[in-house]
């Protein structure tokens, strides 16, 4: 079955700290990528994707993410997080081959100290 | 513009009991996904329609699971019999374009008592 891994549960830095979230996916031919991010008490909403292209890509408030396809990975990355990115990351896979839904990471929930 | 909605945003109900869910997506999305995230963990896709049919329900969990979208808009699940276990954030999301970038709603927390 088809799957994605986040390792960090739980990732705790203080302001200016830099940030790695690891995504891991089962391999499962063509994928496109996402990263999601829900704030506190907010919906989920959409960081940043990948559908084909230059493998680093970029989204909003200063995230960037990278696809490297031999590793299966796509780890969202930022380089100075703030408090106002307390919040919880989810990575979401969309297996072409196998429809349109979104196989979700369980997520990691990062608390930045000011 | 409006994004997607989803009432109510709190449901406790009763073991045993029936429950709707309504999601209201974004205006002319043809697509439209129901997603299930229990505590501590990531949505788990539930079913999927294109228009007013259900492309994909391979994630429903058993036959007390149903989802209908009459109208091609907005769309209802359907849980009879209700058990603990339902208890989750029930998501619904909507998409269409050719990338079928998915937009959540906030969610309906339902709790079986």
């Amino acid at each position: 079955a088809q799957s994605v891994s986040q390792h960090n549960h739980h990732v705790i830095l203080s302001e200016a700290a830099s940030l790695e979230l690891g995504c891991n996916y089962s391999y499962g031919g063509t994928v496109n990528l996402f990263w999601y991010v829900q704030y506190p008490g907010q919906h989920l909403q959409l960081l940043l994707k990948y559908f084909s292209g230059d493998p680093l890509v970029k989204g909003i408030k200063g995230f960037e993410a990278e696809f490297i396809k031999s590793k299966f990975s796509f780890n969202l990355r930022k380089p100075s997080v703030q408090w106002s990115d307390t919040a919880e990351y989810f990575c979401a896979v969309r297996y072409n081959n196998a429809g349109n839904m979104l196989t979700f990471g369980g997520g990691t929930r990062l608390m930045v100290k000011p | 513009g409006a994004g997607v909605s989803q009432t109510p945003s709190n449901k406790v109900t009763e073991k045993g009991k029936y429950v709707e869910l309504r999601c209201d997506p974004i205006s002319g999305h043809t697509a439209l996904y129901w997603y299930r995230q229990s505590l501590g963990q990531g949505p788990e896709f539930l079913i999927y329609f294109q228009g007013t049919g259900a492309a994909d329900d391979s994630g429903l969990p058993n036959d007390r699971f149903f989802a209908v979208r009459p109208e091609g808009s907005v769309s209802t699940l359907k849980i009879q019999r209700t058990e603990r276990g339902d208890s989750a954030v029930y998501l619904c999301a909507s998409a269409s374009g050719l990338y079928n970038e998915q937009f959540f709603g906030p969610g309906t927390r339902l709790t079986v008592l």
